[in-house]
Order: C-alpha cells, then sequence, then structure tokens
C-alpha cells in the first residue's frame, strides 16, 4: 500500500530565502508525481508533474526532483516571496490506475 | 480553455438528509475523480470514473456514490449525510496522467 509522507508539516522561512520540501513514498513503482499549491480553503493548483522516467522539471523559480529508487521527491522554490505562502503537496499515482495518493501537505509560511 | 468547474461552491445539510455535488471537467478529460480533504484525515481519494465507468473507489462507506455521464461531468451522490461527512469535496479531470482540479465544494452537515 502506496504512503506518502511529506517533512516538514509547516515551515516559516524569511523573504527571499532558497528553500526545500520534501516528498518520500514507500513503492517506487509510481506512474507520475505531482506537486500542488492549495492556498485556504481552496482547491489544487498544479505546479509541476514529474513523469517515473523523468528526474526533474522545472518551472520559474520551482523546481522538482523525483528519485524513485530511494522513493523521494524534493521541490525546491528559489528567491521565496510572500505571495508563496500556502499549503504545498505531493501526490504520487500508481502504475496502473489513476488513484492518486496525497501527503498531508507542507504548510509554508514566508516572512515579509 | 475553461478549468474545472465544481458547483455548488458551499452547502450546508443536515444530519440525515442526501446531498449531490456536480463537476464539470476540462473539455476533453474523460477522467474524473473525487476526492475528500478533511483537516485530520488529509486528501483521501473516493472513486475515480472514466468512460462512465467506475475504475476505482476508495475505502468509503456505500452511502457514498458518483456516476459519470456521457459528456463526461460526473456527480457525486452522499446519503444519510452524518457530522463527520463536513468537508471539503475536490473533483479532478486528468488527462495524460496530469490532474487538475476544481475549487471544492465545502460541504457542511449541521
Amino acid at each position: 500500500k502506496q504512503e506518502v509522507t511529506q517533512i516538514p508539516a509547516a515551515l516559516s522561512v524569511p523573504e527571499g530565502e532558497n528553500l526545500v520540501l520534501n516528498c518520500s513514498f514507500t513503492d517506487s513503482a509510481i506512474y507520475n508525481l505531482q506537486w500542488f499549491r492549495q492556498d485556504p480553503g481552496k482547491g489544487l493548483t498544479s505546479l509541476l508533474l514529474i513523469q517515473s522516467s523523468q528526474r526533474e522539471q522545472t518551472s520559474g523559480r520551482l523546481n522538482a526532483s523525483l528519485d524513485k529508487s530511494s522513493g523521494r521527491s524534493t521541490l525546491y522554490i528559489a528567491a521565496s516571496q510572500p505571495g508563496d505562502s500556502a499549503t504545498y503537496l505531493c501526490a504520487v499515482k500508481g502504475p496502473s490506475a489513476d488513484k492518486i495518493i496525497f501527503g498531508k501537505g507542507t504548510r509554508l509560511h514566508i516572512l515579509p | 480553455k475553461a478549468g474545472v468547474t465544481q458547483t455548488p461552491r458551499y452547502l450546508i445539510k443536515t444530519r440525515g438528509q442526501q446531498v449531490t455535488l456536480s463537476c464539470s471537467p476540462i473539455s476533453g478529460h474523460r477522467s474524473v475523480s473525487w476526492y475528500q480533504q478533511t483537516p485530520g484525515q488529509g486528501l483521501q481519494f473516493l472513486f475515480e470514473y472514466f468512460s462512465e465507468t467506475q475504475r476505482n473507489k476508495g475505502n468509503f462507506p456505500g452511502r457514498f456514490s458518483g456516476r459519470q455521464f456521457s459528456n463526461s461531468r460526473s456527480e457525486m451522490n452522499v446519503s444519510t449525510l452524518e457530522l463527520g461527512d463536513s468537508a471539503l469535496y475536490l473533483c479532478a479531470s486528468s488527462l495524460g496522467g496530469e490532474a487538475f482540479f476544481g475549487q471544492g465544494t465545502r460541504l457542511t452537515v449541521v
């Protein structure tokens, strides 16, 4: 049974710092891994999608890496801004189904 | 291109009632999934439909059901509502493995 863990659960950093959010999963047989952002009371916004054959994806100040063998992914945010404050969720899709397993998220607060 | 649309955005229901939530996927997406999000349990998978057929089902009681229509729009129904059903219900449509979520329906059971 796939389990997804995100550490830390919450993080506060000063504006301008680079930061790394961690995601680990127990079953390396995945189809893809997706990082989402969620603002309070809102839906999920897709940030980056990494296919199982890929090692990383980049979008603007965001970079996500994937190491299937170790069951890990990281989301790197460069030059953080107050607008980056949100909950970041890691989600893993299994190889044969469209069921997505989510981590509990990292609540990020960027201090102005 | 319109995103995933969920209606209504907010609902307040009484224990014992039933409720129907609606989800319109992105045009061209045939897969629709539903998730329940609560502070304690996080995001939990309810079920997934593809071309009007349920392909996967999560670990929820039979009070939770869904269906998908020929235009890929999906509905989710919860019968005999309980206080613990209060949650944000999210719908996602998928194409090529990437999921796109709607804004959710906030259900409060009183």
